[in-house]
Parts: structure tokens; sequence; C-alpha cells
């Protein structure tokens, strides 16, 4: 079945330390692909995007992302993590030509001061 | 702009009771999308309207769920009569038309639903 996998639904980690979730799809075809944020209390936010171009995305808050083709994975990253990073990220599939957005589970992350 | 707006942003009912959420999407918005999470699960898609005309209600888990869009304005899904397995947080989210996905598109803050 057609799917996206985050692995490592909770993380904790102390500030300045490095992220990063993995996020893996099987989906065939050309796909977008996003990551979003929810922090406590708040909407869904989208963070980065990639359709085409440099596989390297850069989003807000020092986030990036890497779009790995033969993988078939659109990992996150953030080099030093603070603790307002605190939220659920998703990664999210939209396969082309299709109206919709396919979540993973998420990964709720916890940054200690 | 305004942002979406759902309400109620909680709601508790018991088995077999009606509950209507609510969705006004960002003005010009076309685009309205409605996904749902339950707990420990992913968020998944449940319907899409253009305007006021479903596009694809491919994701709506059965007929107690039903979904309307005003004049091309704000939504409503109706869960009648609700089960225990209906709970969890109902999100909308909205769009200009053309954009959406490709995009990506613009979220409310969910409604929790508690059905006990």
């Amino acid at each position: 079945a057609q799917s996206v996998s985050q692995h490592n639904h909770h993380v904790i980690l102390s500030e300045a330390a490095s992220l990063e979730l993995g996020c893996n799809y099987s989906y065939g075809g050309t796909v977008n692909l996003f990551w979003y944020v929810q922090y406590p209390g708040q909407h869904l936010q989208l963070l980065l995007k990639y359709f085409s171009g440099d596989p390297l995305v850069k989003g807000i808050k020092g986030f990036e992302a890497e779009f790995i083709k033969s993988k078939f994975s659109f990992n996150l990253r953030k080099p030093s993590v603070q603790w307002s990073d605190t939220a659920e990220y998703f990664c999210a599939v939209n396969p082309y030509g299709n109206n919709r957005l396919a979540f993973g589970k998420g990964n709720q992350v916890v940054v200690i001061p | 702009e305004a942002g979406v707006t759902q309400f109620p942003s909680h709601s508790v009912i018991e088995k077999g009771q009606t509950v209507t959420l609510r969705c006004d999407p960002i003005s010009g918005h076309d685009n309205l999308y409605w996904y749902r999470r339950v707990m420990g699960k992913e968020i998944k898609f449940l319907l899409h309207f253009v305007k006021e005309s479903k596009q694809d209600e491919s994701g709506m888990p059965n007929n107690r769920f039903l979904a309307e869009r005003t004049g091309g304005t704000y939504s409503t899904l109706k869960v009648q009569p609700a089960e225990l397995e209906d709970s969890g947080v109902y999100f909308c989210a909205s769009s200009l038309l053309g954009q959406g996905e490709d995009y990506g598109y613009t979220f409310g803050s969910g409604t929790r639903l508690t059905v006990v």
C-alpha cells in the first residue's frame, strides 16, 4: 500500500543538539514533498516544500530537507535546535496530479533547555 | 490576513449524538479540505471542495459523515450519529484555486472531538 513513514515518533534532545527526522514514502512517479510543524496549541504550519530542482531545500527557522529520489526519502534536519523547536513534525506527500496530501504519523520532538 | 478558523476547538459528545464542526477558510480561497487525525494514527484526507462542489470525497469514512459548503464560503462537517471511533482531531485547510498541495495550503487549528 502507498504510505508515508516517519520513524522515531518521540524524540527528546537537548538544546544545541542536531536533529534529523526521517521520512520515506512508497509512492511511485512524480511527487511533491512537504514538512509541516505543529507547535503546542497552534495550527499546522508549512516548514518547507519540494517540487523540483535543487534536492536540498531550505525552510523557515533554520530547517532544511534533502530529497533523495533513489531512496524515496525526504529527511528533515536542523544543525542546532532550540527549546522553541519543541513541536510535532509531519512529513507529507502529494502525488502529482492528486488533490490530497498523504501524511506520516508525525514526530513528537521535545527540546530540553 | 485572517487564517483558517475552526470551531469549536473542542467538543465532547455522547455516542449517538450529533455534532457539527465548522470551518471558515481564508477569504477568496476556493479550495477547502477536511482532514482527520485519530489518536496514534496519521492525518488522513477526508474530502476536498472547490467552491461549493465536492471535488473528491473518497476519504469520507462512511455515510454518518456529511460535509457541506454553503455558497462556497464556510464549510460544515456533521457526524450523525457519532460513534466512539470518530474521536480525533479534525483539520480544515484552504488554498487559492490553482494552488493546493503544490504550494502548501493553510491549515486551521483543528477541532478535537471526543465521543464518550
